[in-house]
């Protein structure tokens, strides 16, 4: 499984936008990136996902860089409740039934 | 509609006892994950079921570990001769059809505690 690289740590000011990145060095041409929280003493949370265009749900926008090598989930106006590990997954091909490989995540601390 | 569910939510057990823990995924999803979350390890896949067959155990860590499915549903982890080192919380996942792009709904998990 390809593997992600993610900054340990983050502070975001409440109301501002929470940028968080992610390096997929590994990443190969039928892997999604996938993005996921996990809120203290919860399950992970599914955030948002894509392929090779940038996307937005309710929830936060996803930027792929067009080399895929990298990407970044915008949090737009974060809440004291977006406080969470945030994890970026490459989700192998379907012949694994795509599973979710973890790594470390970056614990958002979005500050009042 | 109802999430992933899973039960007990805590089990406190002494070394060398047989555990059970139990996951409901969400009614129609066909592909089912274990994973575990232990201190220093991080979130680790354990199985992955679809349907009622298991193309995936390569995550068990040693034969102590198994898991069924029944009925393409309800889902199975039994860990015997517990070891204090399985003391996590195991997580249950479940999505529709278990393709790349599909969308993984995770239980609350059950925290296990081996003494």
């Amino acid at each position: 499984d390809a593997k992600t690289t993610q900054p340990p740590s983050m502070d975001c000011a409440e109301g501002r936008a929470a940028n968080l990145p992610c390096n997929h060095s590994t990443i190969s041409g039928n892997e999604y990136v996938y993005w996921y929280r996990q809120i203290h003493s919860q399950g992970p949370q599914y955030i948002i996902h894509g392929l090779k265009n940038n996307e937005t749900n309710e929830m936060a926008s996803l930027i792929i860089t067009e080399d895929r090598k990298s990407s970044t989930l915008i949090l737009p106006h974060a809440t004291l409740r977006d406080t969470a590990v945030y994890y970026c997954i490459d989700s192998p091909s379907e012949t694994s039934g795509s599973r979710l490989t973890f790594g470390e995540g970056t614990q958002l601390t979005v500050n009042p | 509609g109802a999430g992933v569910s899973q039960s007990p939510s805590n089990k406190v057990t002494e070394k060398g006892k047989d555990v059970e823990l139990r996951c409901d995924p969400i009614s129609g999803h066909t592909a089912l994950y274990w994973y575990r979350q232990s201190l220093g390890q991080g979130l680790e896949f354990l199985i992955y079921f679809q349907g009622n067959s298991a193309p995936d155990k390569s995550g068990l860590p040693s034969d102590r570990f198994s898991a069924e499915r029944t009925g393409g549903s309800v889902s199975t982890l039994t860990i015997q001769r517990t070891q204090q080192e399985d003391s996590a919380v195991y997580l249950c996942a479940s999505s529709a059809q278990g393709l790349a792009g599909d969308e993984q709904f995770f239980g609350p998990g059950t925290r296990l505690t081996v003494l």
